[in-house]
Order: C-alpha cells, then sequence, then structure tokens
C-alpha cells in the first residue's frame, strides 16, 4: 500500500515569509508526528496528533510553528515568518494508534530559508 | 525524562563481518524499540522492532533486547556496503525517543 507521503520535497523561501508543509499518513493510521532534522543533527519531536487532536505540541519551537490535521488524515504544518535557522528537513510519520505502534516516516521536505 | 544513548561512531566492519550496533536506555518501563536506518539525504527506514526481552531475527538482522541491563542491539550479520548508514534507535510512546544514531559504513 501506499506509504506517508509528504509535499513538496523541497522548498525554498525567503526570510519573514509564511510556509505551509503537507503530510499525507498512510491510510487508517490515526497517529501522525512531525519531527525536525537540521543538517548532521538527529531528530527533534515538534507534535503529534491522534484522530484530529494534539495531545502533545511541547516540541514546537515558538509559537510561529503550528500544525493542525483535519478529517484525521492530512496534515499541514505552518512556519510563520521564516526565519534561517527555521533551515532544515520536516519529517512526517504515521502509526496505527499513539503509543508503541510502530512508526513510519515520509521522505521529507527540505526547507531552506534564504 | 526518557534517554536513548548511541555511541555515534563511525563503526567501521569488513564486508561479511559481523556489525554490532549498541544503545542504551534510562527508562525502566521502556517495554519495546525500533530500530531506523537512514541513509545520508533519506528519511529513516523502520527495520525491525522488538518488543521482548530476548532476541529477535529478521533474514541478516537480529535485534537483542536486555531489559534487566536497559540495553538493545543490532546485530548485522554478513554485512554489505549497502548496509551503509547511520543506525537510530527509538524508544516508543507518543513520541519516538531517538539515540543520536550510530554511523556505520562497510568497506570491500
Amino acid at each position: 500500500g501506499a506509504g506517508v507521503s509528504q509535499s513538496p520535497s523541497n522548498k525554498v523561501t525567503e526570510k519573514g515569509k509564511d510556509v505551509e508543509l503537507r503530510c499525507d499518513p498512510i491510510s487508517g493510521h490515526t497517529a501522525l508526528y512531525w519531527y525536525r532534522q537540521s543538517l548532521g543533527q538527529g531528530l527533534e519531536f515538534l507534535i503529534y496528533f491522534q484522530g484530529n487532536s494534539a495531545p502533545d505540541k511541547s516540541g514546537l519551537p515558538s509559537d510561529r510553528f503550528s500544525a493542525e490535521r483535519t478529517g484525521g488524515s492530512v496534515s499541514t504544518l505552518t512556519i510563520q515568518r521564516t526565519q534561517q535557522e527555521d533551515s532544515a528537513v520536516y519529517l512526517c510519520a504515521s502509526s496505527k494508534d499513539r503509543g508503541t505502534y510502530e512508526q513510519y516516516f515520509g521522505p521529507g521536505t527540505r526547507l531552506t530559508v534564504t | 525524562q526518557k534517554e536513548v544513548e548511541q555511541n555515534s561512531g563511525p563503526l567501521s566492519v569488513p564486508e561479511g563481518a559481523i556489525a554490532s550496533l549498541n544503545c542504551t536506555y534510562s527508562d525502566r518501563g521502556s517495554q519495546s524499540f525500533f530500530w531506523y536506518r537512514q541513509y545520508s539525504g533519506k528519511s529513516p527506514e523502520l527495520i525491525m522492532s522488538i518488543y521482548s526481552n530476548g532476541d529477535k531475527e529478521d533474514g541478516r538482522f537480529t535485534a537483542q533486547l536486555n531489559k534487566a541491563s536497559q540495553y538493545v542491539s543490532l546485530l548485522i550479520r554478513d554485512s554489505q556496503p549497502s548496509d551503509s548508514a547511520t543506525y537510530l534507535c527509538a524508544s516508543p510512546g507518543d513520541k519516538l525517543i531517538f539515540g543520536t544514531g550510530t554511523r556505520l559504513q562497510v568497506f570491500p
């Protein structure tokens, strides 16, 4: 079956602009996660959704970051007034349910802020 | 705070050898672990999950979990150059707690 998909695969934007990153999870997966990986660094947790609710937003770096999920499926991560330090690969993962279920990652969106 | 620790490497092994990747964790309550493989420029790919104490084998890969020692490992038998990647150990929950990853280099 289809895996997790993300769009766009690459995004170059100017400092100060807003960007939207999209994630389409595996069909039937109720849990969805956003992570960030800066060049040569480990993975940083941002937020997760169970259905359309986000019980844990603790990883969002600032109030410029927000995310939503609609219909228990597609999720959008929005970064307002982008800064150069936002440049990273943004990864989405989904799992059958929250907890110890296996998480499968999408290909990521590489964001470059110039 | 749950933590997962890995040696960053690189771990260099000759083709055909056994590569042993190790991970320790702080939370005694952790019941399961995932191993991900990440090629340079790619996203993490789940290669093994282990939910109980002991060994789990899948092809050339064996995951080992020792809850008493809070230790989890991944053995790769008959290592191939295509196994060269960063291997991430992760403790699942409402979010994955990742180790920093071990870079494996398999040389011909």
